[in-house]
């Protein structure tokens, strides 16, 4: 099963404007990990925000967890038109044998047009 | 370094018919997974190994698929017989291992066509 849920299924902006997209998840976690994805490179894993951690920035990302609310946000700054792609949210969470696995959402589609 | 190299790159096979999907992770790393992307769909995991052991198979159609990493490094994952919605794409990633902390790294999968 799913364990993320992105929001919105589908986002359209111009280059230059920031893209917010959210994911929202039902079980206690590790860390969760955005990853990108578009039809030349395959998925690419873009930041890992810890369980314990708010905030956590990478070039023009920024990552948000509440773990109260059992969601977390990933912005992307002035953005262009390669960041074209899908954004999946994924969940590292414990298995009974001690190892952690990792469950993907169903993705939002970014599209950034010039 | 090398990324997760898999093969081939697109199957077209007749429904019931027998297919396998091979992956070489990444040197060094101690876990892979097999996931399966139906389009439109996030990845949907299928098998976990850590080294050579199981450490979930809990979403594998396991009365079709199959899956194997005899020694710990190399992976291939069958399916027989292929039915019509087990059309996608297939995603090997690996990582250092699976803990808390690891990333994972995927391959360019392997897209499957049931006709």
């Amino acid at each position: 099963s799913q364990q993320g849920e992105e929001d919105p299924q589908a986002l359209s902006i111009q280059e230059g404007e920031n893209a917010t997209m959210n994911c929202s998840y039902k079980t206690s976690i590790n860390n969760l990990q955005w990853y990108r994805q578009n039809s030349g490179r395959g998925l690419v894993h873009l930041i890992l925000i810890r369980s314990n951690e708010r905030e956590k920035h990478s070039g023009r990302l920024r990552v948000t967890l509440d773990t109260s609310k059992k969601s977390s946000s990933l912005l992307i700054t002035a953005s262009r038109a390669a960041d074209t792609a899908s954004y999946f949210c994924a969940t590292a969470t414990l298995l009974n044998s001690g190892y952690s696995t990792l469950t993907f959402g169903k993705g939002t589609m970014l599209l950034v047009s010039p | 370094e090398a990324g997760v190299a898999q093969s081939p790159r697109y199957k077209i096979i007749e429904k019931r018919q027998s297919v396998a999907f091979w992956c070489n992770p990444i040197s060094g790393h101690a876990t892979l997974y097999w996931y399966q992307q139906i389009l439109g769909q996030g990845p949907k995991l299928l098998i976990q190994f850590q080294n050579n052991g199981v450490v979930d198979d809990s979403q594998l159609p396991k009365d079709r698929f199959s899956a194997e990493r005899l020694k710990g490094v190399d992976s291939t994952l069958k399916i027989q017989p292929a039915k019509l919605e087990d059309s996608a794409v297939y995603l090997c990633a690996s990582s250092l291992a699976g803990t808390a902390t690891a990333q994972a790294f995927f391959g360019q999968g392997t897209r499957l066509t049931v006709v």
